[in-house]
């Protein structure tokens, strides 16, 4: 257990609704990442967060994804109308500042049907 | 970010040494080199990182050539629970700046009982 949580573990969704994944990072961390990754492939970066500031958007992060962190606590990632590409895990990832190794989360695996 | 090129796999035995290698002739000076593993239905974790002298720690050796186009994790005494995916990963930011760590496929070590 790294101290990054995510909720929920596995999400089954047809096509075209909405999702919402939840990460917690570890209390005093104030960077907060989030990647995808599909079978076969390494993470890949998809934004990240400065406390509550979201800082840098990759452009893997379609109009249909967006990404929140109130009060510079825990993250929301949203995915609208999904479809079956966006199949993959979603990990997130702290750190306390930077210089410091990354804490990952176990990941949300999500399957678009 | 300078790329890295590693083995798509490696096998080793169990209780042996284990060297993993990395190149990454494109590095730039201020890039350290990171390792972190992902074991089967886990997110990555962190092993260990340096920048141009040799690291320790409790969970591995890292060898840095003395031109910093390679590098070298070393395992020193293999377990089954080694066996993972290690990423080799050059960041500017020593530990996944604004743009996160850019992972590429790694490398799937076995370990052989």
């Amino acid at each position: 257990d790294t101290g990054v949580s995510q909720d929920p573990r596995h999400k089954i969704t047809k096509r075209g609704q909405n999702v919402t994944f939840r990460c917690d990072p570890i209390s005093e961390h104030n960077r907060l990442y989030w990647y995808r990754q599909t079978l076969g492939q390494g993470p890949e970066f998809l934004t990240y967060f400065q406390n509550e500031a979201q800082l840098e958007k990759s452009r893997l992060l379609s109009d249909r994804f967006s990404a929140e962190r109130p009060k510079g606590s825990f993250s929301t990632l949203e995915i609208q109308r999904t479809e079956q590409g966006d199949s993959a895990m979603y990990l997130c990832a702290s750190s306390l500042v930077i210089g410091s190794e990354a804490f990952f989360g176990q990941g949300t695996r999500l399957t678009v049907v | 970010d300078a790329k890295t090129t590693q083995p798509n796999s490696m096998e080793s035995n169990e209780e042996e040494p284990v060297h993993l290698p990395c190149n990454h002739s494109t590095i730039s000076g201020t890039d350290y080199i990171h390792w972190y593993r992902q074991l089967p239905s886990q997110g990555p974790e962190y092993v260990i990182h340096g920048l141009t002298s040799n690291v320790n720690n409790r969970m591995a050796s890292l060898a840095i050539a003395e031109d910093r186009k390679s590098s070298t994790l070393i395992l020193h005494r293999a377990t089954l629970r080694d066996a993972a995916v290690y990423y080799c990963i050059l960041d500017a930011g020593s530990g996944g700046g604004a743009d996160g760590l850019t992972f590429g496929k790694g490398t799937h070590l076995i370990i052989q009982p």
